[in-house]
């Protein structure tokens, strides 16, 4: 595709509910990234992977976040018992690799945890 | 510790101005600098700059790099209020793709 897409662009979960959220980055792009964005914050890194491995998972913020990205092209974040502070906009984005350290970034899922 | 500072914080100016917006970092291994431009939605890649002194420009963004006092900075002259947004400054370093990510500056250009 021309760009990274996300899926759903929203999602309102209830308090302990599980969600998954897709990230279809830009096609040949080797390196993913996760983010998470509070309102008036800068992203904050969540994990990366190179084709499918997961390089670093040092922001995830709990165990109850999960990435994979088993064929090394698209990529779910899930995350378990959802709780209302994981209420953000989670941004994918890809990066072609190499000397390329420039990052393409999706629209972003909205979640809200009531 | 790695970071990345960026100044000033927020910005309100009439459109026509020009503005000047900064950028410092400290880190371990330099690879390069990247301006990203965030309106109400996610972040739009501006420029990535590796060498100092090469001025990298697209219409009336501009954006150059210091590595000897570690800074840049992005220019924009004759401001519109379309470019009211946040500016986001991000540094690769060390051999860990993962970039560092400044604050954001945040403009706001009225008309």
């Amino acid at each position: 595709g021309a760009g990274v897409s996300q899926s759903p662009r929203y999602k309102v979960a209830k308090r302990g509910q599980d969600v998954a959220l897709r990230c279809d980055p830009i096609s040949g792009h080797v390196s993913l990234f996760w983010y998470q964005q509070a309102l008036g914050q800068g992203p904050e890194f969540l994990t990366y992977f190179q084709n499918e491995a997961q390089l670093d998972k040092s922001g995830l913020p709990s165990d109850r976040f999960f990435a994979e990205r088993p064929e090394g092209s698209v990529s779910t974040l899930k995350i378990q018992r959802t709780q209302q502070e994981d209420s953000a906009v989670y941004l994918c984005a890809s990066s072609l690799g190499g000397d390329y350290y420039e990052q393409y970034f999706g629209p972003g899922t909205r979640l809200t945890v009531t | 510790e790695d970071k990345v500072v960026q100044s000033p914080l927020s910005l309100v100016v009439h459109e026509g101005d020009t503005v000047t917006l900064n950028c410092s970092y400290e880190v371990t291994n330099f690879r390069s600098l990247l301006w990203y431009k965030q309106e109400k939605k996610a972040p739009t890649f501006l420029f990535m700059l590796t060498s100092s002194g090469i001025e990298k420009k697209s219409g009336r963004l501009s954006s150059i790099l210091d590595k000897k006092e570690l800074f840049s900075i992005l220019n924009i002259t004759a401001t519109q209020t379309g470019d009211s947004a946040v500016y986001l400054c991000a540094v690769a370093a060390g051999n860990n793709r993962k970039l560092i990510w400044g604050l954001g500056t945040s403009l706001a250009v009225n008309p």
